[in-house]
């Protein structure tokens, strides 16, 4: 089945931890997305890529990073210098191009939780 | 700068009610896309619609039905005879399609629908 995927579900992590949120569309799309909710917030951008081996920050990128080495995967790293890293990512792709923009399919998110 | 507010937190209606969602957006561009997503309980995000800045006719489907009004920047959604089924978050999202790929969310309402 065509989608997106993310794993895992649920992860724990102890504070002062990198930690690495993975993401794989088969899709075929050129953009990809990093969102994280926080209750009462909404989505907020972290970081997005428009094309392989290029990415932008988003509205709240401190303390994150990214890689987008190859089309079908765009991981997200958690790093220690991320204040309240406990929150839902969801990661997303779109077709992207700048040409046609259309919308962004979702994967089921991963709830992190560091203690 | 590209901005979207829903205004609505949090509505509760009795089932077979109508009930409308406002989205209220920001933008530069003069061509821009426009969408509503639903957030069930279990997290990943449904896309609903997708409505371009060129085409102002609303749309329905099925029980629901949007209005795209560039005039005050609003493109809101109606569900009419609300079910319980419906209770959710609702996100709209606003990307400008010809500066780049970027998609930006509301904070979401999130709507009770009781039996």
């Amino acid at each position: 089945d065509g989608g997106i995927t993310q794993s895992p579900k649920y992860l724990f992590r102890k504070e002062g931890q990198n930690v690495t949120l993975s993401c794989e569309q088969n899709l075929n799309h050129d953009a990809m997305y990093w969102y994280r909710q926080d209750p009462g917030q909404g989505l907020r951008l972290i970081y997005y890529s428009q094309i392989v081996n290029d990415f932008q920050k988003g509205d709240i990128a401190e303390g994150y990073s990214v890689s987008r080495e190859k089309k079908e995967s765009f991981p997200l790293t958690v790093t220690s210098a991320q204040k309240n890293p406990t929150a839902f990512y969801l990661c997303a792709s779109s077709i992207g191009g700048s040409k046609l923009n259309t919308e962004a399919f979702f994967g089921q998110g991963t709830r992190l939780t560091v203690v | 700068a590209q901005k979207v507010t829903q205004a609505q937190t949090e509505i509760s209606v009795v089932e077979k009610e109508d009930v409308t969602l406002d989205c209220v957006y920001e933008t530069r561009d003069t061509t821009y896309y426009l969408f509503w997503y639903k957030q069930p309980p279990s997290g990943e995000l449904v896309f609903l619609i997708r409505r371009n800045s060129f085409d102002e006719q609303n749309e329905i489907s099925g029980r629901y039905s949007w209005n795209f009004q560039k005039s005050t920047s609003s493109f809101n959604f109606t569900i009419t005879a609300s079910q319980v089924v419906d209770s959710a978050v609702y996100f709209c999202a606003l990307s400008e399609a010809v500066r780049d790929d970027k998609i930006i969310f509301g904070k979401g309402t999130r709507l009770h629908i009781l039996p």
